[in-house]
């Protein structure tokens, strides 16, 4: 399969809450980025963490890194309303040159 | 930041006809460009890398003949799906970069319905 895994498949949250999501993959990457989807359109970067990296931040998002376990979380502090949408992580294999993306995690954020 | 721009956004066409979807880097030069298939509630699954001025590279699954990829300049790839069915139906997406580390860039996709 293309795909890693993520957990949940679907989360829903009260705005405020912080939202975690977690991500999977199968073999050595090169570097893991977490992108985001609005309902029908492209997605949109949100960050890239280096196979070296192990944590990495940007506004309210927090991206974890544990190349032992093969895992990444992405976590989402003081959610809100506009945060609602699909999150994907997406990872670049040791010696490739495609990116291949995980199942995805829905979000929704009640307000 | 870095645009690109995926057109049209959405088609409706009868069974049979092919259809050309473009995906063009607005400002800045891609050297390679990747196109997606998404179905409802689902990830991206790869279809095909392009590189400029070389064939592009189906991933397991994908006819080739049946999903056409041009890649002629740096900043223009295309996608025809030739004679599409009803079953050819879904979300395509575009992605392009300008190094096999770097970012990819998302095109906002292209819907296609076939009647």
């Amino acid at each position: 399969s293309q795909q890693g895994e993520e957990d949940p498949q679907a989360l829903s949250i009260q705005e405020g809450e912080n939202a975690t999501m977690n991500c999977s993959y199968k073999t050595s990457i090169n570097n893991l980025q977490w992108y985001r989807q609005n309902s029908g359109r492209g997605l949109v970067h949100l960050i890239l963490i280096r196979s070296n990296e192990r944590e990495k931040h940007s506004g309210r998002l927090r991206v974890t890194l544990d190349t032992s376990k093969k895992s990444s979380s992405l976590l989402i502090t003081a959610s809100r309303a506009a945060d609602t949408a699909s999150y994907f992580c997406a990872t670049l294999y040791t010696g490739g040159f495609k990116t291949i993306f995980g199942a995805g995690t829905r979000l929704f954020v009640k307000a | 930041g870095a645009v690109v721009s995926q057109h049209p956004s959405w088609v409706i066409c009868k069974s049979g006809t092919s259809v050309k979807i473009e995906c063009r880097s607005l400002d800045f030069q891609a050297t390679t460009m990747f196109w997606y298939r998404q179905f409802p509630k689902q990830s991206l699954m790869l279809m095909a890398t392009s590189n400029e001025g070389s064939k592009a590279t189906y991933e397991q699954g994908v006819e080739k003949d049946k999903f056409l990829i041009n890649h002629a300049s740096l900043t223009l790839s295309t996608l025809t799906v030739t004679s599409a069915h009803p079953e050819d139906s879904s979300f395509y997406i575009c992605s392009a970069t300008q190094g096999v580390e770097a970012t990819k860039h998302f095109g906002d996709g292209t819907r296609l319905s076939i009647l």
